[in-house]
């Protein structure tokens, strides 16, 4: 069974230019989740969806954060305009409800560097 | 802000000694899980322990979960060099299984 994909694995921009990821959660999985994390932190949760539905955006920086995940599968997290403070690494993970949504499966992430 | 506090930050031991970690937290929770991350790496699942048990074994891990004192120990068994990673504990809150509180981690680094 595949993983949860991520890319790109790493993206080099200046600050105030936008930036796209995008993830493709395990297949059958519902559920889905955006996180944040910074160096020698934990991650940080941003946004959560249920199929294509957004129902925990609470932590999302809504002024230049935005996410969507048409059909409910794929999503994709932006960011415009970066800003400095947005370097870090961005985590998606899914989760089934057949498995209670107890355990969450995580992707690579994607390494921002803003310069 | 930081649900599971993970002690110590950082340990270092060698090759075969066994590895212990400890997660504080500070509301009631449905479970805690224990995730492993390698160097630019995402996190790995490596064990659940529901609020309602005490103790968990998987492989070379063992968990153990005191609700009473709000904290948790993983500890990792004949280490090896390949367990060198840092591993972070996680809490859904009771009530919610869908929102993890990461802790900041401990790195453990196991020496050959």
């Amino acid at each position: 069974e595949a993983g949860v994909v991520q890319s790109p694995r790493y993206k080099i921009i200046e600050k105030k230019q936008p930036v796209a990821f995008w993830c493709n959660p395990i297949s059958g999985h519902n559920t889905l989740y955006w996180y944040l994390q910074n160096l020698g932190q934990g991650p940080e949760l941003l946004i959560r969806y249920e199929n294509e539905e957004a129902v925990d955006d609470s932590q999302l920086p809504k002024d230049r954060f935005s996410a969507e995940r048409l059909k409910g599968v794929d999503s994709t997290l932006k960011i415009q305009p970066a800003e400095l403070g947005d370097s870090a690494v961005y985590l998606c993970a899914s989760s089934s409800s057949l498995e209670s949504q107890e355990t969450q499966y995580f992707g690579p992430g994607t390494r921002l560097l803003v310069l | 802000s930081q649900q599971g506090e993970e002690d110590p930050q950082a340990l270092s031991i060698q090759e075969g000694e066994n590895a212990t970690m400890n997660c504080s937290y500070k509301t009631s929770i449905n479970n805690l899980q224990w995730y492993r991350q390698n160097s630019g790496r995402g996190l790995v699942h490596l064990i659940l322990i529901r609020s309602n048990e005490r103790e968990k074994h998987s492989g070379r891990l063992r968990v153990t979960l005191d609700t009473s004192k709000k904290s948790s120990s993983l500890l990792i068994t004949a280490s090896r060099a390949a367990d060198t990673a840092s591993y972070f504990c996680a809490t859904a809150r009771r009530g919610s299984n869908y929102k993890l509180t990461f802790g900041k981690g401990t790195l453990l680094t196991v020496n050959p």
